[in-house]
């Protein structure tokens, strides 16, 4: 079976430009959510859907982040424009009841220059 | 302030070694799981405790919860190297409140 599929897998990218990060979740879960993980701040929830819908986004640091889940199948995170201090490796991960059981991607490697 | 705490934050022993790590909160926990995030991968789910005082044992490694759910403990028997990873503790406060994950604790299993 498929697990979570993140892409890229690893992004290099400019101050200023967009960053555009992809996440397919487990077939049938009804719950997505984004993390970003740092040696500093650790693993951090930036927002998280259910059936869809965004449920918290309290955790999105600013308006420069924006998520969208059109389909059950598909999420985009996006940054724009995207800061050094947004370097991180952002997590995807599925639940098929809610959260308590929680699927991981592999995770983006992203690095801001 | 972290809402979970884990200690040590980092540990490096030798295989065939013992260990046990922390989880603390100040807060009640209406379960608590422990992830292993092997470099370069995202966290796996290793166990789930949901009842207070509840042991649970996946192999080597034993799982407690504390008896007013408020911590937790992992215990692994004789390491080997493929323990190495960051263990992460993680639970919601209710059912109905989002999980949120403590920082880790880094192992590395020295061959």
């Amino acid at each position: 079976d498929a697990g979570v599929i993140q892409s890229p897998r690893h992004e290099v990218t400019e101050m200023g430009q967009e960053v555009t990060l992809r996440c397919k979740p487990i077939s049938g879960h009804n719950s997505l959510f984004w993390y970003r993980q740092t040696m500093m701040r650790g693993l951090e929830l930036l927002i998280y859907f259910n059936n869809n819908v965004p449920i918290d986004d309290s955790g999105m640091p600013e308006d420069r982040f924006s998520a969208k889940m059109p389909n059950a199948s598909f999420s985009t995170l996006k940054i724009q424009p995207s800061e050094p201090r947004d370097s991180a490796v952002y997590f995807c991960a599925s639940s098929p009841s809610g959260g308590e059981t929680q699927y991981f991607g592999p995770g983006t490697r992203l690095l801001v220059l | 302030t972290q809402l979970l705490e884990q200690s040590p934050q980092f540990l490096s022993i030798q295989e065939g070694e013992n260990l046990t790590v922390y989880c603390n909160s100040s807060s009640v926990f209406s379960s608590l799981q422990w992830y292993r995030q092997e470099p370069g991968e995202g966290p796996v789910l290793l166990v789930t405790v949901v009842t207070g005082g509840e042991v649970k044992k996946l192999k080597r490694l034993t799982f407690q919860f504390g008896d007013a759910r408020k911590d937790s403990s992992l215990h692994i028997t004789a390491a080997q190297p493929g323990d190495t990873g960051l263990y992460l503790c993680a639970g919601p406060k209710t059912s109905y409140d989002k999980v949120i994950f403590g920082p880790g604790t880094s192992l590395s299993v020295i061959p």
